[in-house]
């Protein structure tokens, strides 16, 4: 069965800073990727997704991730944060042949902006 | 495009009442919708996966007679949690697509249960 790990739980950046959050993923093939992020009582939106091609993948307001297949790793990166960045952010690994695919989430990763 | 909308936002129910959930895909058809569950702080748990026009698949671990899932057609999903109690009290998101194989998932802004 696939998994998800987000090492850190909790993350402070300062506005204008880099920021980059780590996900480690384990499934035996190759896997479909996904970065969400939530606002407090929200819901999700994708920010971007990794399925084959370029390992390098470009998402909304910024945000990139790259795949690396020989670490398990799905790391999320924005070079300079902005304050409004600040939500929850999760990432997942998704799975199935032939029908729609089912997620699974890590445990999320609380992002907070200083001014 | 691929908007999911819940309904309702929020809801407040007694004990041992049922409350019922609906998702919607709005602009697609979604052969497949997913229900989660979120505590407080944590992450999404998958529930179950609902087919239209055929039996939801539940997850290990989740009751399927409290939680009765219908699709009854390629827009709407609902989720009705029976006999509600405290602990049922949660954040229920659905998910939707259109069941082409893996690809993106869309998500409802959710819907916020408390059980008195």
């Amino acid at each position: 069965a696939q998994s998800v790990t987000q090492p850190d739980i909790h993350i402070t950046v300062s506005e204008g800073a880099s920021l980059e959050l780590r996900c480690n993923y384990s499934y035996g093939a190759t896997p479909y990727l996904f970065w969400y992020v939530q606002s407090p009582g929200q819901g999700l939106q994708l920010l971007l997704k990794y399925f084959s091609g370029d390992t390098l993948v470009q998402g909304i307001k910024g945000f990139e991730a790259e795949f690396k297949r020989s670490q398990s790793s799905f790391n999320l990166r924005k070079p300079s944060v902005h304050w409004s960045d600040a939500a929850e952010y999760f990432c997942a690994v998704g799975a199935g042949t032939g029908t729609a695919s089912k997620l699974t989430f890590g445990t999320g990763t609380r992002l907070q902006v200083t001014l | 495009g691929a908007v999911v909308s819940q309904h309702p936002s929020w809801v407040i129910c007694k004990s041992g009442t049922s409350v019922k959930i609906e998702c919607r895909s709005l602009d697609f058809q979604a052969t497949t919708m997913f229900w989660y569950r979120q505590f407080p702080k944590q992450s999404l748990m998958l529930m179950a996966t609902s087919n239209e026009g055929s039996k939801a698949t539940y997850e290990q671990g989740v009751e399927k007679d409290k939680f009765l899932i219908n699709h009854a057609s390629l827009t709407l999903s609902t989720l009705t949690v029976t006999s509600a109690h405290p602990e049922d009290s949660s954040f229920y998101i659905c998910s939707a697509n259109s069941g082409k194989g893996v690809e993106t998932q869309y998500f409802g802004p959710g819907t916020r249960l408390l059980v008195l």
